[in-house]
């Protein structure tokens, strides 16, 4: 089993282009997120899925969207990059959401 | 939803010996788990307590959980250069699947 993947690993863009990041998992679990991590803030949860076709807001959600088209998919993306999104970006799936998340890799986006 | 607090924020100590970091949170919990986060990578599930149980065991792992004083500690035992890492706690309240945050962590530091 993979587990948790993110494609793309880095990723360098420039203010006001969009990009789509992408999150699989192979658990069947129906819990997906999406968190961004900056220095000294921990991990803020951006948005997150309780099942296949549905998606909600989390703490820090204005500049994102989210599609959970497929059960094993979870896409994020940025529609109008800006510098204060420069950050590293961690999906996560659980099988209930009280309970053990597994982590991705991360994708290390750089706005200029 | 809340966050739970570790503290130190950092922590070095030699090889071999024992490490211990502490987690507060504000109001009753269903469990608390603890993360851990090597440099660059996702975060990894280390252990889960719940809210009726004061002490859970892992390998070289120890926590433990006092509802009354709302904290939770991690004690690592034998600290190995491997245990270099980030580690967090995140209390879990209810309220659903937005509900687990996770604190800014305490960084530990283990000298050769």
């Amino acid at each position: 089993n993979a587990g948790v993947t993110q494609t793309p690993k880095f990723r360098v863009l420039k203010t006001g282009q969009s990009m789509t990041l992408l999150c699989a998992q192979d658990m069947n679990h129906e819990y997906m997120y999406w968190y961004r991590q900056d220095p000294g803030m921990g991990l803020r949860l951006i948005h997150y899925s309780v099942g296949e076709g549905t998606t909600a807001k989390g703490e820090v959600p204005d500049g994102y969207n989210v599609s959970r088209l497929k059960k094993q998919n979870f896409l994020l993306g940025l529609e109008s990059a800006a510098p204060s999104q420069t950050s590293v970006y961690f999906c996560a799936s659980s099988y209930v959401y009280y309970e053990t998340q597994y982590f991705g890799p991360g994708t290390r986006l750089l706005v200029l | 939803s809340q966050q739970g607090e570790e503290d130190p924020q950092a922590l070095s100590i030699q090889e071999g010996e024992n490490a211990t970091m502490n987690c507060s949170y504000k109001t009753s919990i269903n469990n608390l788990q603890w993360y851990r986060q090597n440099s660059g990578r996702g975060l990894v599930h280390l252990i889960l307590i719940r809210s009726n149980e004061r002490e859970k065991h892992s390998g070289r792992l120890r926590v433990t959980l006092d509802t009354s004083k709302k904290s939770s500690s991690l004690l690592i035992t034998a600290s190995r250069a491997a245990d270099t890492a980030s580690y967090f706690c995140a209390p879990y309240s209810g309220g659903g699947a937005d509900g687990l945050t996770f604190g800014k962590g305490t960084h530990l530091i283990i000298q050769p």
